[in-house]
């Protein structure tokens, strides 16, 4: 079965610095696909960044970068210059190919504060 | 991306009873899914429900209890049934749009069981 442990309950950065939030899995499928999800207060679940994994290049969005390891199975996100409204929990994720469409597996998440 | 709304946002409800969540999407979408994440936990799937045949329940849910209706391509209701404690949580309703397994979310229902 496949597992996403993220190993950082909580992080914090200071406002316009650069954060990095971790990310592991594990699986035996050759084709995937992993995401970064944030869920703010409000508690809606927005999506930030996605990442197939038959794609050497990293994927990027604007602030946000990933650094996908397939081989190590790591799928980290940086946040360049941090902004207060990018406090947040975030959740990595991981969704298999054709055959288990829709059930994401979750991280535990990862709490993310700014300070100004 | 997508638009999708439910309701209620938020209910207290009582022990015993049964609550109905509701989920509008902005357009016809052939797969939907409904996610529940208890207090302080990550998202963990509930069922799946397409249009024209009863739901598929994950390992540790089920129909009784999570009674599932899609009555059309952009609708979808979730029933939870009897309800303890246990049952506060947020309920996510998803969508996919692509054919990248992406999952785009509601804004939730918080039930909270008294």
């Amino acid at each position: 079965a496949q597992t996403v442990t993220q190993s950082q309950p909580e992080m914090s950065v200071q406002e316009a610095e650069t954060v990095t939030l971790s990310c592991t899995y594990d699986t035996s499928e050759s084709d995937y696909y992993l995401f970064w999800y944030k869920q703010p207060p409000s508690r809606q679940m927005i999506l930030v960044i996605r990442q197939e994994a038959y794609k050497q290049q990293n994927a990027t969005e604007n602030r946000f970068s990933v650094n996908f390891q397939k081989a190590a199975k790591s799928f980290s996100l940086k946040i360049s210059d941090s902004q207060l409204g990018d406090a947040a929990m975030y959740f990595c994720a991981y969704g298999g190919g054709s055959g288990s469409q829709g059930n994401l597996i979750f991280g535990k998440g990862t709490k993310l504060s700014v300070k100004p | 991306s997508a638009v999708i709304s439910q309701k209620p946002s938020r209910d207290i409800c009582q022990r015993g009873t049964s609550l109905t969540i509701q989920c509008q999407v902005d357009s016809q979408v052939t797969m939907m899914f409904w996610y529940r994440q208890q207090p302080g936990q990550s998202l963990t799937l509930i069922a799946t429900a397409n249009q024209g045949s009863e739901a598929t329940y994950e390992s540790g849910f089920v129909i009784d209890k999570f009674p599932i209706s899609r009555p059309n391509l952009t609708f979808s209701t979730l029933t939870v049934s009897n309800m303890s404690p246990e049952d506060s949580s947020i309920y996510l309703c998803s969508v996919q749009r692509d054919a990248k397994n992406t999952i785009y979310f509601g804004e939730g229902s918080w039930l909270t069981v008294v």
